[in-house]
């Protein structure tokens, strides 16, 4: 089966530990892209890369960093420096030559104490 | 700076009815304009993708209109289903970009049996 698979699905840390989220793809897209969903303010963008071994700063960035080593990887880590970790993140994927239509994979819902 | 607004931000209606909801942005210089669902705690479901060149795009129940002009996109659901009720995104793709979805906070439909 094609598509987006994140995990884990539920992560709990204390505050203070960095955490990665992990996405991977085999919808053979160029792009992919990091959301983040909070009650009421609807996704967010973090980062977003188009191509292996280039990223950029969505909206929020700081607090976060992000590697595309491989097309079919994009790992978040949220590190200490972010204020408010908790939240359910998303990723997505899209094609190039196809509107950028963007897909999008389950979503983990990280919990910091 | 982009903003997507959907109004109402939430809905209630009996099974059958026909309905529509509305997405309205305030920069008519988009590159695309797609609507989402998601159920809760689920990721996003692509329901459709209007290029800024279209009207209008349908999906079985589903069909999605683009007024550049005046900034707005409704999306219609004929013969409303229990099943539909979820929450509904709408996202624009600012032009000149590969990828910086914008989105609306969203509509949560209820649909009564």
């Amino acid at each position: 089966d094609g598509g987006i698979t994140q995990s884990p699905k539920y992560l709990f840390r204390k505050e203070g530990q960095n955490v990665t989220l992990s996405c991977e793809q085999n919808l053979n897209h160029d792009a992919m892209y990091w959301y983040r969903q909070d009650p009421g303010q609807g996704l967010r963008l973090i980062y977003y890369s188009q191509i292996v071994n280039d990223f950029q700063k969505g909206d929020i960035a700081e607090g976060y960093s992000v590697s595309r080593e491989k097309k079919e990887s994009f790992p978040l880590t949220v590190t200490s420096a972010q204020k408010n970790p908790t939240a359910f993140y998303l990723c997505a994927s899209a094609p190039r030559g196809r509107g950028y239509e963007q897909y999008f994979g389950p979503g983990t819902r990280l919990t910091v104490t | 700076k982009q903003e997507v607004t959907q109004i109402p931000a939430a809905l209630s209606v009996p099974e059958g009815e026909n309905l529509v909801l509305n997405c309205s942005f305030t920069d008519s210089a988009i590159y695309n304009l797609q609507w989402f669902r998601q159920d809760p705690g689920k990721g996003l479901t692509s329901l459709l993708l209007i290029q800024s060149s279209q009207r209008e795009q349908t999906s079985g129940r589903l069909n999605a209109s683009l007024d550049k002009s005046s900034g707005r996109s409704t999306l219609y659901i004929a013969a409303s289903q229990p099943g539909d009720s979820a929450t509904y995104l709408c996202a624009v793709l600012r032009s000149g970009n590969t990828g910086k979805l914008i989105f609306g906070q969203g509509t949560t439909l209820q649909v009564k049996p």
